[in-house]
């Protein structure tokens, strides 16, 4: 079975700062990994993924995140936010030879003038 | 492109009653699935499908159930809606390459309140 935790249920944010969202997941066998972000009213968006390769990770609108194996863990930053970063995000992983998705609880990001 | 399709996106059922709720997909994919949604727990798996003909339980199933007649379509149904069943409720596909998956594509959502 796998499990994700989000360690932040919400974060404040001022413009122009760089936040980082954490995510860490537990799975007896490899995964894949996802942010996903959901802003009000809105299904969800894929930000970025990590399948293999390079453990840096580049999304969309400027968000990365690094895998680390060995801490289980999948953080997301950005260097500079906006006001339209005001959303949830979500840390998901799946099995590679599937496509069940676990997310974690979520983290609200609030951008604040 | 229309992608994933839920209809409708807010509905108020009172407990007892029963519903459908519609997931279209045109993006030819193989899987589909219904999560739900509530506070602080992220996306719970429901019920999840393989393709036409195939469907399986996910994490919280029971009060659902899910056929797959079609690629295209895959309709949640409530069989007695129970106000624990207020929630938001997406619809997702996605397809494999070989052996890897691609990303899921959600809906916009389906706002279930019963009261």
């Amino acid at each position: 079975a796998q499990s994700v935790t989000q360690l932040d249920s919400q974060v404040p944010v001022f413009e122009e700062a760089p936040v980082e969202l954490r995510c860490n997941y537990s799975s007896s066998v490899s995964v894949y990994l996802f942010w996903y972000v959901q802003y009000p009213n809105q299904g969800l968006q894929l930000l970025l993924k990590y399948l293999s390769g390079s453990t840096l990770v580049k999304g969309i609108n400027g968000f990365e995140a690094e895998f680390n194996k060995s801490q289980t863990s999948f953080h997301l930053r950005k260097p500079s936010v906006h006001i339209s970063d005001t959303a949830e995000y979500f840390c998901a992983v799946s099995e590679p030879a599937g496509n069940k998705l676990t997310f974690g609880g979520g983290t609200r990001v609030l951008v604040k003038p | 492109n229309a992608g994933v399709t839920q209809t409708p996106k807010f509905q108020v059922l009172k407990t007892g009653q029963s519903m459908t709720l519609q997931c279209a997909q045109d993006m030819n994919h193989e899987y589909m699935s219904w999560y739900r949604q509530d506070p602080g727990m992220g996306l719970r798996l429901i019920h999840y499908s393989v393709g036409a003909g195939i469907t399986d339980q996910g994490e919280v199933p029971n009060g659902y159930n899910v056929s797959r007649s079609t690629t295209e379509d895959f309709p949640l149904r409530l069989l007695s809606a129970a106000p624990s069943q207020t929630s938001v409720y997406f619809c997702a596909s996605s397809s494999r390459t070989g052996s890897m998956n691609t990303e899921a594509f959600f809906g916009q959502g389906t706002r279930l309140t019963v009261v």
